[in-house]
């Protein structure tokens, strides 16, 4: 199984500055990188595919890169919205594996 | 629009079993692969359950294997899980999402709203 670690847990930023999150694979996993946005109480929401590619109708704001088993989520300039918790995927290998998520917190 | 829409949840006693549901719509089901993914209380996400377009290709995740079986009616776009010798350990919410890619596992475009499992006495 290959474990997703994301990092930080807790990340603080204020609305309208960049908040940088990381993910990272146990071993190599290509670009077979999803991130998710969720809320509470709601399900969560595909942002990023293939490590870079963005979901229909997410903002251009969000972006991801990375390759092999680092990998980056940035969200250019927080919006009040943009409150919530993210989750990395991996989709290399079965199992599928979740990181334990990065809770984006208002400054 | 897609939709999917999971129904079935409930309190169930350590050792029960119980059988969830999910109605898809505004797609057409028979074309895409489909997954349980599910989420402890204050907990994050852990894959359960997939299953293909077909129904003939299915994996389960080791913490469910043997006790709970994904399938699918794809005349009926309907997604179950039939989920035996519950424990407190699968106390969750239980979300069916749709994967959108040919080849599995691939990542998850589209959940449904979830249902609550309750495992306790």
């Amino acid at each position: 199984e290959i474990v997703m670690t994301q990092s930080p847990a807790t990340l603080s930023v204020s609305p309208g500055e960049r908040a940088t999150l990381s993910c990272r694979a146990g071993q190599g996993i290509s670009s077979n990188l999803a991130w998710y946005q969720q809320k509470p109480g709601q399900a969560p929401r595909l942002l990023i595919y293939g490590a870079s590619t963005r979901a229909t109708g997410i903002p251009a704001r969000f972006s991801g890169s990375g390759s092999g088993t680092e990998f980056t989520l940035t969200i250019s300039s927080l919006q009040s919205e943009d409150f919530a918790v993210y989750y990395c995927q991996q989709y290399n290998n079965w199992p599928v594996t979740f990181g334990q998520g990065t809770k984006l917190e208002i400054k | 629009e897609v939709q999917l829409v999971e129904s079935g949840g409930g309190l169930v006693q350590p050792g029960g079993s119980l059988r969830l549901s999910c109605a898809a719509s505004g797609f057409t089901f028979s074309n895409y692969g489909m997954s349980w993914v599910r989420q402890a209380p204050g907990k994050g996400l852990e894959w359960v359950s997939y299953i293909g377009s077909s129904g003939t290709t299915m994996y389960n995740a080791g913490s469910v294997r043997g006790r709970f079986t994904i399938s699918r009616d794809n005349a009926k776009n309907s997604l179950y899980l039939q989920m035996n010798s519950l424990t407190a350990e699968d106390t969750a919410v239980y979300y069916c999402a749709r994967s959108p890619t040919r080849i599995p596992p691939g990542h998850f475009d589209s959940w449904g709203q979830g249902t609550l499992i309750t495992v306790s006495s």
